[in-house]
């Protein structure tokens, strides 16, 4: 079944305590990108990676790493997460870039207290 | 600026009736993509349509159809006899041709009322 698998769907953590979310697809895809959802601010997009070892930033890429060392993965890093980051997130992914629909993870919600 | 605008934030409709939601996008690309997508009260977030700046045509599937006007930046979305499953977070979505991110609107949620 062809997905976009995020782990872990729901983390609750403390400020300053590196964490990661996996992003993986199977579908062969070079577009991937890192989205966040708030209340009333919609979906803005984080980072993005045309192909392997191409990233480049988003609208909001401040406090955010992400590294694409392989075609089917990547990675959300937090190096120091703060409250701030309490979001909801979705990796995405698609065969090209700008013409082609998104495939979207199911989301991973993030709670920094 | 904002590059996506969806002005309306809330819609509530009686089931079977008919709505509209707007979406007006702001670009200086010749060639540009535009999207709509829904989020269902299950999170998920599932593609409608994709429509590309050459093809004003409009669009039917079922009881959903899509107005592309170019004179007036908009792509609107029509639920013909809403029912109570479309009630969801509808986002709207640009991609430029000369930029490979994506810029999606504040959504509309609608309620469809039985």
């Amino acid at each position: 079944e062809a997905q976009v698998t995020q782990n872990p769907r729901y983390l609750i953590t403390v400020t300053g305590k590196k964490l990661t979310v996996t992003c993986s697809q199977n579908m062969n895809h070079e577009y991937m990108s890192w989205y966040r959802q708030d209340p009333g601010l919609g979906l803005r997009q984080i980072y993005y990676s045309m192909n392997v070892e191409v990233t480049d930033k988003g609208d909001v890429p401040e406090g955010y790493k992400v590294s694409r060392k392989e075609k089917r993965n990547f990675p959300l890093i937090l190096e120091s997460p703060s409250p701030n980051q309490t979001s909801l997130y979705f990796c995405a992914s698609s065969s090209i870039a700008q013409n082609q629909p998104q495939h979207f993870g199911d989301g991973t919600r993030l709670s920094i207290l | 600026a904002q590059k996506v605008t969806q002005a309306q934030t809330e819609i509530s409709v009686v089931e079977k009736e008919d709505v509209t939601l707007d979406c007006v996008y702001e670009t200086r690309d010749t060639t540009y993509y535009l999207f709509w997508y829904k989020q269902p009260p299950s999170g998920e977030l599932v593609f409608l349509i994709r429509r590309n700046s050459f093809d004003e045509q409009n669009e039917i599937s079922g009881r959903y159809s899509w107005n592309f006007q170019k004179s007036t930046s908009s792509f609107n979305f029509t639920i013909t006899a809403s029912q109570v499953v479309d009630s969801a977070v509808y986002f709207c979505a640009l991609s430029e041709a000369s930029s490979n991110q994506f810029y999606f609107g504040t959504g509309t949620s609608l309620t469809v009322i039985p």
